[in-house]
Parts: structure tokens; C-alpha cells; sequence
């Protein structure tokens, strides 16, 4: 079956740096996506990785490793505004996402 | 501002009556998508659309239904809405259903079936 596991709930301080990692089983590959979802609104796109290695965008990561069925997402120099649930998607062969169910960070001073 | 609505917002519906939710985008995506988030849960395919006249199941369409007559409107269909169907729905677009395509959301509706 096809599957995302992620951690539930991770608590780290401002300024500092979190890593959330996912793990993925779909039938078929075609990248790993993350969103950003702050309380009562809408996903929002973060990062896209189909091939394996680190792509860097600004205080944002994402890492990939295809044959471990592995992805990161590494936030830098945490702000207060980046508390929010962080989703891991695995789009399979149909190009359909399946979607972990979502690891929320919180943020303390 | 060029993106996806939703329409309504919020809705309480007496267990048994039909609902429809509405969602348009003005981005000429070719695919679209509509979801439901439950608490614990990742989001879940309802049904989608890859290209206008063109339907498919997700992973969970029972008691659900949906159309796509032109590019810009996929609404979805409770045909005899069940508390198992309270929820927040959310319809997605993207350009195309290939990889590398982000899925844009729209702000979701808020249904609470009683």
C-alpha cells in the first residue's frame, strides 16, 4: 500500500534550526513535494524535490534519497511566523499526491 | 487576484440533504482537485479532474460526486449528506497532473453534517 509517515508534533525555539523528516511508500514515484499550513488556512507550496540531493531556498531546505525512501525539510533561523503544520506529499505514478498527515512545529520564544 | 475560490465558506447541514461545493479558478489550469482534511489525517482524494470533461475517484468518493464542464468550475456533490462527511473541503488546481507541478488550494469550506 502506499504511505507517508511523519512525526505528529515537534516543539523548537526561535532562532534556531529543525529538521522534519518524512518517510514515504507509493507505487511509483514522481517527486516529493512539502507544504506550509498555518491553523485554519490553506496549504501553501514550499519545495518540490524529484531527484536526490539537497535543494536550498533561502531559510528553507528539502532533502531527498530516492533509494531510502527518505525526504527533510530543514528551517533555519526560526521566526515565531513559522509555526504552522508542515505536509510531506509523494506524488505516484498517476501523478497523485498522497499525503503524510502533517507534522505540526511549534515555535517558543 | 488570479487563484482559486470556494463558495461557502462554512455550512451546517441536516444529515440527509443534499450540498453542493462550489470552486472556481481563473488560472486556466488544466487539472483540478478536491480533497477533505480530517483531524489526524492527511488530506485524501476525493475526486479530480485532469482535463475539462474528464472525472476520476480518489481515494475515498463514496457518496460523493463531482463535474467538470469547462476549465474554470469543478463542484463537488454530496448527494445525501452523513455525519461521516463533516469535514473541511478543499479544491486544489494545477497547470497539469505531472510531476513538478505544484497543486494550488483554495481556502477551503468548513461542513459540519448533523
Amino acid at each position: 500500500g502506499q504511505n507517508i509517515d511523519q512525526p505528529t508534533e515537534m516543539t523548537a525555539t526561535e532562532g534556531a534550526i529543525v529538521q522534519i523528516n518524512c518517510t514515504y511508500q507509493t507505487s511509483g514515484f514522481n517527486g516529493l513535494f512539502w507544504y506550509q499550513q498555518h491553523a485554519g488556512e490553506a496549504p501553501t507550496f514550499l519545495s518540490y524535490n524529484v531527484l536526490d540531493g539537497l535543494e536550498e531556498k533561502g531559510r528553507f531546505s528539502s532533502f531527498l534519497s530516492r533509494s531510502k525512501g527518505y525526504s527533510y525539510l530543514l528551517l533555519k533561523e526560526l521566526q515565531m511566523k513559522d509555526s504552522a503544520s508542515y505536509l510531506c506529499a509523494a506524488m505516484d505514478s498517476n501523478y497523485q499526491l498522497i499525503w503524510g498527515a502533517g507534522t505540526k512545529l511549534i515555535i517558543k520564544p | 487576484i488570479a487563484g482559486i475560490t470556494q463558495a461557502p465558506t462554512s455550512q451546517i447541514l441536516a444529515a440527509g440533504r443534499r450540498m453542493t461545493l462550489r470552486c472556481t479558478q481563473d488560472m486556466r489550469h488544466n487539472a483540478m482537485y478536491w480533497y477533505r482534511q480530517d483531524l489526524g489525517l492527511g488530506l485524501r482524494l476525493i475526486h479530480y479532474s485532469n482535463t475539462a470533461g474528464t472525472t476520476g475517484k480518489g481515494e475515498v468518493p463514496d457518496g460523493y460526486s463531482v463535474s467538470r464542464a469547462n476549465t474554470d468550475d469543478f463542484p463537488l456533490t454530496l448527494a445525501s449528506a452523513v455525519p461521516s462527511q463533516t469535514s473541511v473541503y478543499f479544491c486544489a488546481s494545477s497547470e497539469i497532473p505531472a510531476g513538478g507541478n505544484e497543486q494550488f488550494f483554495g481556502p477551503g469550506t468548513r461542513l459540519t453534517v448533523l
